[in-house]
C-alpha cells in the first residue's frame, strides 16, 4: 500500500531564516506530487505541483520554491521566511482515479 | 483561478439532525472529491464523483454531482459527533486540484 511521509511535524522559525520541508511517498512510482498551504479552518491553497523529476509548476508567486530531486521526493524551501509564511503545509500525491492522498502535514510558525 | 465556494462556512447541529453542505463553482471539472479533515491532520478522501448527475452513498452520507459538473452537495443523515470536522470539496482539472473554502461542522452530543 502507498504511504506518504512529511517532516518535520511542527516547526518554529524566526523571520528571515531558511526553510526546508520534505515529503516522500512509498508504494507508488512516478506520482504527481503537490504542496498546499492551509490557513486555520480554511481550504487549501495549491503552491506547487510536479508531474516528474525536475518538473515543477508554481501556482502562486512567493518566496517559496520547490524541488523534486527523486521520483518520490518533493521538497519545499525558502531562503528567507516571512511572517505570512506561517501555516499548515500539506503534501499530497494523486491516485489513479484523480483522488488525492495527503501526508500528515507540517505546522510552521514564523516568529 | 477556478474558485469553489462552499456553504455554509460553519455549521453547529445537534446529534441526530440532518444537514446539507454545498459546493459551487462557475467552472466545469472532470471530477470532484469530498474530503474530511480533523484538526492537525491531512484531509482524508470520502468520495470521488465523475459523471454529471451522479449520486453516491456511503452509509449516512450522500454525495451528488451536478448535471453540469460545476457543483456538488453532501448530505448527512442523522449526524453523529464523529462526523465533526472540516469538510472540503475539490475539483480536478487536468493535473490541478482546486479546493473549496471549507465547511466546519460541529455535531453536539
Amino acid at each position: 500500500s502507498q504511504t506518504i511521509h512529511q517532516w518535520p511535524a511542527t516547526l518554529v522559525q524566526p523571520v528571515g531564516s531558511p526553510l526546508s520541508l520534505e515529503c516522500t511517498v512509498e508504494g507508488t512510482s512516478n506520482p504527481n506530487l503537490y504542496w498546499y498551504r492551509q490557513a486555520a479552518g480554511r481550504g487549501l491553497q495549491l503552491l506547487f505541483y510536479s508531474v516528474g523529476i525536475g518538473q515543477i509548476s508554481s501556482e502562486v508567486p512567493q518566496n517559496l520554491s520547490a524541488s523534486r530531486p527523486q521520483d518520490r521526493q518533493f521538497i519545499l524551501s525558502s531562503k528567507k521566511l516571512l511572517l505570512s509564511d506561517s501555516g499548515f503545509y500539506l503534501c499530497a500525491w494523486t491516485g489513479y482515479s484523480s483522488e488525492q492522498y495527503f501526508g500528515p502535514g507540517t505546522r510552521l510558525t514564523v516568529t | 483561478t477556478q474558485l469553489l465556494e462552499q456553504s455554509p462556512q460553519f455549521l453547529s447541529i445537534q446529534e441526530g439532525e440532518n444537514l446539507t453542505v454545498y459546493c459551487n463553482s462557475s467552472s466545469v471539472f472532470s471530477s470532484l472529491q469530498w474530503y474530511r479533515q480533523e484538526p492537525g491532520e491531512g484531509p482524508v478522501l470520502l468520495v470521488t464523483v465523475v459523471t454529471g448527475g451522479e449520486v453516491k452513498k456511503l452509509k449516512r452520507l450522500t454525495f451528488q454531482f451536478g448535471d453540469a459538473r460545476k457543483d456538488s452537495s453532501l448530505h448527512i443523515t442523522a449526524a453523529q459527533p464523529g462526523d465533526t470536522g472540516l469538510y472540503l470539496c475539490a475539483g480536478a482539472s487536468g493535473n490541478q486540484f482546486y479546493f473549496g473554502t471549507g465547511t466546519s461542522l460541529t455535531v453536539i452530543p
